[in-house]
């Protein structure tokens, strides 16, 4: 069965730094793409980031380039995303997400709220 | 950036009732790469439809997707009390892959 579980999500203050954690099993992660896709609290969806099997190739929404790195450590089957100069509008559910022909299979999520 | 206008904002309807919900692209989604998904509350998005037609695994047939360059459709053949939701159509035609605002099908 295909898990995906992130963590490390919390209050932090505007200007802060905080690094997403996802522990994948349940399939061959090194082969899949990987992504992070956020949601504030009562909106929609928004695309972060995107990372190539073995980390080569990386993507990322225009309001995160500059702050927000993503990276992967195939051997500890993880995903990671590490997000500095923290803003309000940063505020959101972060899913990690396994890229498959779609996102077919997504973590349940971890909260990151901004605020002073 | 290419721009996804869903359509309705919400859907009131009854079990049993055929839904459907438009996605318009502010241009041509190339190769068709649109997808849908369906969101339930405090839950994870769940993908239905990729590639602008083609049924994701364990999605029932009664989910249809159709549609192509920058007019997209999903259809629920039939309402089940489980499929009242929000959907969002979602490109990744062209970076940065976006996402329409979503339909709320909602109970009559």
């Amino acid at each position: 069965e295909v898990q995906l579980v992130e963590s490390g999500g919390g209050l932090v203050q505007p200007g802060g730094s905080l690094r997403l954690s996802c522990a994948a099993s349940g399939f061959t992660f090194s082969t899949y793409w990987m992504s992070w896709v956020r949601q504030a609290p009562g909106k929609g969806l928004e695309w972060v980031a995107n990372i190539k099997k073995d980390g080569s190739e990386k993507y990322y929404v225009d309001s995160a380039k500059g702050r927000f790195t993503i990276s992967r450590d195939n051997a500890k089957n993880s995903l990671y995303l590490q997000m500095n100069s923290l803003r309000a509008e940063d505020t959101a559910v972060y899913y990690c997400a396994k890229w498959g022909a779609a996102w077919d299979y997504w973590g349940q999520g971890t909260l990151v709220t901004v605020s002073s | 950036e290419i721009v996804l206008t869903q359509s309705p904002g919400t859907l009131s309807l009854s079990p049993g009732e055929r839904a459907t919900l438009s996605c318009r692209a502010s241009q041509s989604v190339s190769s068709n790469y649109l997808a849908w998904y369906q969101q339930k509350p405090g839950q994870a998005p769940r993908v239905l439809i990729y590639g602008a037609s083609s049924r994701a695994t364990g999605i029932p047939d009664r989910f249809s997707g159709s549609g192509s360059g920058t007019d997209f459709t999903l259809t629920i053949s039939r309402l089940e009390p489980e499929d009242f939701a929000v959907y969002f159509c979602q490109q990744y035609g062209s970076s940065p892959w976006t996402f329409g605002q979503g339909t709320k099908v909602e109970i009559k």
